[in-house]
């Protein structure tokens, strides 16, 4: 089983939708989450850190359910600028507390 | 400002050469990493470094060499022993504690 594991899609919407990704990961000790987002080409950026309350930026949302080890995103009003890769990030305890990616969720936003 | 520069952005290799990706940054980081990214795929971690003078292996380690000598630097020497170079190259550090990484802007290496 793989540490992290996203759906590869990929999301086809259109502007304005609402869409969800979710996220499995394997490891009950990990303590910090994150979503990034990677344009083609381009190197992964810190999206927003994922709480267990959940919390907001703006049109996104992140949730975070210990339980049952899943992550989820939620983009609101999808914007053409959204379309990217999203990847799904959480920490391991143990190799230095590096950081295991998922292979990431592929969004594509249409007019 | 402060930030991770990657150097160069596009790097050719020969067959049987070694190469080194440069990965120098200023935001005072204690841990670095370099991870290798392959179309399609997620990242995997090459060499990680938690400190000066120490560095330790990740999950694909074999082909490849790391040194830090100082604290804003983490070169990686891709050798001839990695059969499968051509990949997006990503370096990124962090400060101590539960922090997201900073990347760079990547190298990508193609063999000739």
């Amino acid at each position: 089983r793989k540490e992290v594991e996203q759906d590869p899609g990929p999301f086809n919407v259109p502007e304005g939708a609402t869409v969800a990704f979710n996220c499995t990961y394997s490891n009950s000790a990990s303590q910090s989450f994150f979503w990034y987002r990677q344009d083609c080409r381009k190197e992964p950026k810190l999206l927003m850190s994922v709480y267990s309350s959940g919390n907001e930026d703006g049109r996104f949302t992140a949730q975070l359910n210990r339980a049952s080890q899943y992550i989820s995103l939620l983009i609101r009003d999808s914007k053409l600028s959204d379309s990217a890769t999203y990847l799904c990030v959480v920490n391991a305890m143990e190799y230095g507390n590096k950081l295991v990616f998922g292979a990431g969720t592929i969004l594509r936003v249409k007019s | 400002d402060g930030g991770i520069t990657q150097s160069p952005k596009y790097l050719f290799r020969k067959e049987g050469q070694n190469v080194t990706l440069s990965c120098e940054q200023n935001l005072n980081h204690d841990a670095m990493y370099w991870y290798r990214q392959d179309p399609g795929q997620g990242l995997r971690l090459i060499y990680y470094s938690q400190i000066v003078n120490d560095f330790q292996k990740g999950d694909i380690a074999e082909g490849y060499s790391v040194s830090r000598e100082k604290k804003e630097s983490f070169p990686l020497t891709v050798t001839s022993a990695q059969k499968n170079p051509t990949a997006f190259y990503l370096c990124a550090s962090r400060p101590d504690g539960i922090y997201g990484y900073t990347f760079g802007s990547g190298t990508r290496l193609t063999v000739v």
